[in-house]
């Protein structure tokens, strides 16, 4: 298997749940991001994680990053129809790789 | 708020020609990335370029592929002869420290017939 595997591949949800998405890695790294890419557009960044920090908030979004199984996770809250999107996890394996390594990504789809 | 601009938003190119993808990073970046990405697949890594020299190159980033930074503000990724396989959309993406917080742009996805 590959660098930065997110599972589920989807999830749908109602609006006002929360969506919990999951990240595994193999190799080393120095820090973890999450990207939003809407249907056909651009990728934007979410939010970092660096490898000593074990939990990270930014609004509704909550990262957890978990060296030691090689994981993370991406909670959204209150999940709303605009967070309608595909979810990918991204690494820079650690020395100095000059690169972000991408995962398969969760397309979640919130329901109205 | 300063974004990371691609030209053009959608090019259609016949086999065996060349292509030429334009990106403008956010101006006080440092390392610039191309990225692609197959319809219904993840994002690949293809190249990095730092102090007007790649850094990093992928497998994909065979002798077909170049990329130039001609002025203080363009980047381009060529493509020399374009095969099938080549279609998929291109992302640029910039970043001031490295590998973090990557700014990307809204891709040109390339079609070749």
């Amino acid at each position: 298997s590959q660098q930065g595997e997110e599972d589920p591949q989807a999830l749908s949800i109602q609006e006002g749940e929360n969506a919990t998405m999951n990240c595994s890695y193999k190799t080393s790294i120095n820090n973890l991001q999450w990207y939003r890419q809407n249907s056909g557009r651009g990728l934007v960044h979410l939010i970092l994680i660096r490898s000593n920090e074990r939990e990270k908030h930014s609004g509704r979004l909550r990262v957890t990053l978990d060296t030691s199984k090689k994981s993370s996770s991406l909670l959204i809250t209150a999940s709303r129809a605009a967070d309608t999107a595909s979810y990918f996890c991204a690494t820079d394996p650690f020395q100095g790789a000059q690169k972000l390594v991408f995962g398969q990504g969760t397309r979640l789809t919130i329901n109205p | 708020e300063p974004e990371v601009t691609q030209t053009p938003s959608h090019q259609v190119t016949q086999m065996g020609q060349e292509v030429i993808l334009r990106c403008v990073p956010i101006s006080n970046h440092l390392y610039f990335y191309w990225y692609r990405q197959i319809l219904g697949q993840k994002v690949e890594f293809l190249v990095s370029f730092y102090n007007n020299e790649i850094s990093e190159k992928s497998e994909i980033f065979d002798d077909q592929f170049s990329v130039e930074r001609p002025d203080g503000s363009n980047f381009t990724l060529k493509i020399r002869s374009t095969k099938l396989e080549d279609s998929a959309m291109y992302f640029c993406a910039s970043s001031r420290d490295g590998p973090y917080e990557q700014y990307f742009g809204p891709g040109t996805r390339l079609t070749v017939t």
